[in-house]
């Protein structure tokens, strides 16, 4: 257990509509990053919070946005959702914003569906 | 960041030394190597880091060539439950975004 929690598990949905994923980081964590990985694509870095604040951007698509909250625990939102949009969705996290030894702990995942 | 190359697959048995072979040969000096795996679909997951000095956990070892273009990493007892893909990411020191750049990997199988 990495510590990082991630819910739900599995998210269901039909093309169109707008999700929220949600992940709580590891206790004392103040950074919180996406990634999203899908069959053809891989592991894809989409964007890094860090103490409430947006740090990094990787490819996100306009249609996706996130946030991190006071507490520190983080969402992301998928609107518009089309077919290519399924994938597993990861969530990561870590002490500090970058750095060597700053290692990323990553949540089991979000399995978003899109029928 | 630089690039790099694996094998796309290896097998290993059970209870013998899985070796990881990662070719970076465009590394520059600030770049570190970094192993990531991940199991069946489930979050990757930290194993070992290195910038020059072989490196040991209670994971496993990371061996870094003198020149520093490629690196292995040991799994000295491997075990069914390693089976996964294994990541070697290479990232700048400079990388103040923190980001980590995936490829492919090398999909390990460890067979009884």
């Amino acid at each position: 257990d990495s510590g990082v929690t991630q819910t739900p598990k599995h998210l269901i949905t039909a093309t169109g509509q707008r999700v929220t994923l949600r992940c709580s980081p590891r206790s004392g964590d103040l950074s919180v990053y996406w990634y999203q990985q899908s069959l053809d694509q891989g592991l894809q870095f989409l964007i890094q919070y860090y103490n409430g604040e947006e740090r990094a951007k990787g490819n996100i698509l306009e249609r996706f946005s996130a946030q991190q909250f006071p507490d520190l625990h983080s969402e992301l939102n998928l609107s518009s959702l089309e077919l290519g949009d399924s994938a597993l969705y990861f969530c990561a996290s870590s002490v500090s914003a970058g750095g060597t030894h700053n290692i990323q702990y990553f949540g089991a995942g979000t399995r978003l569906s899109v029928l | 960041d630089a690039k790099t190359t694996q094998p796309p697959s290896m097998d290993c048995a059970e209870g013998r030394a899985a070796n990881l072979p990662c070719n970076h040969s465009t590394i520059s000096g600030n770049e570190y190597v970094y192993w990531y795996r991940q199991i069946h679909s489930q979050g990757p997951q930290y194993i070992i880091h290195g910038l020059k000095n072989n490196e040991t956990n209670e994971m496993a070892s990371l061996i870094i060539t003198e020149d520093r273009k490629s690196s292995t990493l040991i799994l000295p007892h491997a075990t069914l439950r390693d089976t996964a893909v294994y990541y070697c990411i290479v990232r700048s020191i400079n990388n103040a975004g923190n980001m980590l750049t995936f490829g492919g990997g090398t999909r390990l199988m460890v067979k009884p």
